[in-house]
C-alpha cells in the first residue's frame, strides 16, 4: 500500500495565475499519476510523471498548461498555469503498482474566479 | 467508444434493496479490475478487487466475465451509508482507466 499526502487541499485563485500542487508518497514509486475530476464527472488522467524523464501527457493535456516535476521517487508537483474558470476542478495524484489498485492523495479542490 | 463504460445512473433504491451495477471495458489486454467507491468531495477508495472466479465481501459481490469484457457489482441489503458513486476501474499494466461512475442513493 501507499500513503499519499497532497497539498493544498483546496484553493481559490484568480484567473491568469498559477497554482502548484504537491504530492508526497511514503515509499518509492516508479510512476505517479495526476488526474482531474470536474464537477459531476469521473477521473480523467492528465499525465504520468516519471522520475528522471519528462511526463507523459494524455490527449488534450499539454506541458505548457500542466507542467509536472518529478525530482525523486517519492515526490511530484503539478502546476495549473494561467488558470481560467474552466480549470476549476479537483486534482488528484495517484500511485499504482503493476496491475494493482491505485492509491490516491486527498485531492486538491481548485476554484478559479 | 469509451474505454470503460458504466450504467448511467443515478440509482434510487430503498433501504434493504438489492442493486446491481454493470460495466464493460474495451481493452482486451486489461489485467486487473476493481470497484471503487467515491463519497462526495472525497477521493476514490478501493471497495473491492474483481476476480474471474467472482468474489464476495459481506453484502458486496463482484463478477468478471473476460470473454464478454464485462464486470458487475451486486449490493445486497442496501444501507443508507452505501449512498455514493461507484467507479468501475480497469488496469492494463500501469495504466488505470476509470469509468464515469454510477451514483447510488439509498433512501430510508
Amino acid at each position: 500500500s501507499a500513503v499519499i499526502s497532497q497539498k493544498p487541499s483546496r484553493d481559490i485563485c484568480q484567473r491568469g495565475t498559477s497554482l502548484t500542487i504537491q504530492c508526497q508518497v511514503d515509499s518509492q514509486v516508479t510512476m505517479m499519476f495526476w488526474y482531474r475530476q470536474q464537477p459531476g464527472q469521473s477521473l480523467t488522467l492528465i499525465a504520468t510523471a516519471n522520475q528522471g524523464s519528462e511526463a507523459t501527457y494524455e490527449s488534450g493535456f499539454v506541458i505548457d498548461k500542466f507542467p509536472i516535476s518529478r525530482p525523486n521517487l517519492t515526490f511530484s508537483t503539478l502546476t495549473v498555469s494561467n488558470m481560467s474558470p474552466e480549470d476549476s476542478s479537483i486534482y488528484l495524484c495517484s500511485v499504482a503498482y503493476t496491475n494493482t489498485e491505485a492509491f490516491f492523495g486527498q485531492g486538491t479542490r481548485l476554484t478559479v474566479v | 467508444r469509451k474505454e470503460v463504460e458504466q450504467d448511467p445512473g443515478p440509482f434510487n433504491v430503498p433501504e434493504g434493496a438489492t442493486v446491481a451495477f454493470n460495466c464493460t471495458y474495451s481493452n482486451s489486454a486489461s489485467q486487473s479490475f476493481f470497484w471503487y467507491r467515491q463519497d462526495c468531495r472525497k477521493e476514490p477508495k478501493l471497495l473491492m478487487s474483481v476476480y474471474s472466479s467472482g468474489n464476495e465481501d459481506g453484502r458486496f459481490t463482484a463478477q468478471l466475465n473476460r470473454a464478454s469484457q464485462y464486470i458487475s457489482l451486486l449490493i445486497r441489503d442496501s444501507k443508507l451509508s452505501d449512498s455514493a458513486t461507484y467507479l468501475c476501474v480497469v488496469n492494463a499494466g500501469f495504466k488505470t482507466i476509470f469509468g464515469a461512475g454510477t451514483r447510488l442513493f439509498v433512501k430510508a
